[in-house]
């Protein structure tokens, strides 16, 4: 079975500071991992994904990830938060084959302040 | 990105009744959706994965029964919530994916629609 952990309910930091909210994941085989963010009342949106190749993930909006394979983790990280940023973020992963729909993690909240 | 449209995005019912969801791929064909709930405060946790023009598969523990899927089309999945009971008041959000499982090629992201609240009273 694939799972996710996303160990902090929340993550609070300043705005112009770095940020990172972590996620550790368990699959079989090798992994493809993403990261969403999601609005109040909204759906999710897609920020960026690791799937092959290069460890560290550029994405939407200035966000980037690291994958690490024996850490088995895959953190979602901003040099420069903004009060933007503040929303839910979400870590999923999925086997490369079998079982193809995403699980997610739990969430974690991002609580930028100005 | 593709963009998924989801309708209606609140609705509140009565106990008892009756309640469709509907999900539109718009600019892609999309042979499989999923659709997923996520209570208040709470991940998403996936219901069912809609394939056109076959059954839907259910996760364990979803009644199959309560919750009707019909994929009757490349660009429409619906969900159908019957006789609803407040327990059933959730966030559906519904995905779809751009490119045919049947290659087994897919590395893709999910596109989600925006979400629908309901609330049964």
């Amino acid at each position: 079975a694939q799972s996710v952990a996303q160990p902090e309910d929340q993550v609070n930091v300043a705005e112009g500071n770095p940020l990172t909210v972590k996620c550790t994941y368990s699959v079989s085989g090798n992994p493809y991992l993403f990261w969403y963010v999601q609005y109040p009342n909204r759906g999710l949106q897609f920020l960026l994904k690791y799937i092959t190749g290069d460890n560290l993930v550029k994405g939407s909006y200035g966000f980037e990830a690291e994958f690490n394979k024996s850490q088995t983790s895959f953190h979602l990280k901003k040099p420069s938060a903004l009060v933007s940023d503040s929303a839910l973020y979400f870590c999923a992963v999925r086997a490369t084959t079998g079982r193809r729909a995403l699980t997610f993690g739990s969430g974690t909240r991002l609580q930028v302040q100005p | 990105g593709a963009v998924v449209s989801q309708h209606p995005s609140r609705v509140i019912c009565k106990s008892g009744t009756s309640v469709k969801i509907e999900c539109r791929s718009l600019d892609f064909q999309a042979t499989t959706m999923f659709w997923y709930r996520q209570f208040p405060k709470q991940s998403l946790m996936l219901m069912a994965t809609s394939n056109e023009g076959s059954k839907a598969t259910y996760e364990q523990g979803v009644e199959k029964d309560k919750f009707l899927i019909n994929h009757a089309s490349l660009t429409l999945s619906t969900l159908t919530v019957t006789s609803a009971h407040p327990e059933d008041s959730s966030f559906y959000i519904c995905s779809a994916r751009d490119t045919p499982y049947e290659l087994g090629l897919y590395t893709g992201e999910l596109f989600f629609g925006e979400g629908s609240r309901l609330t049964v009273l």
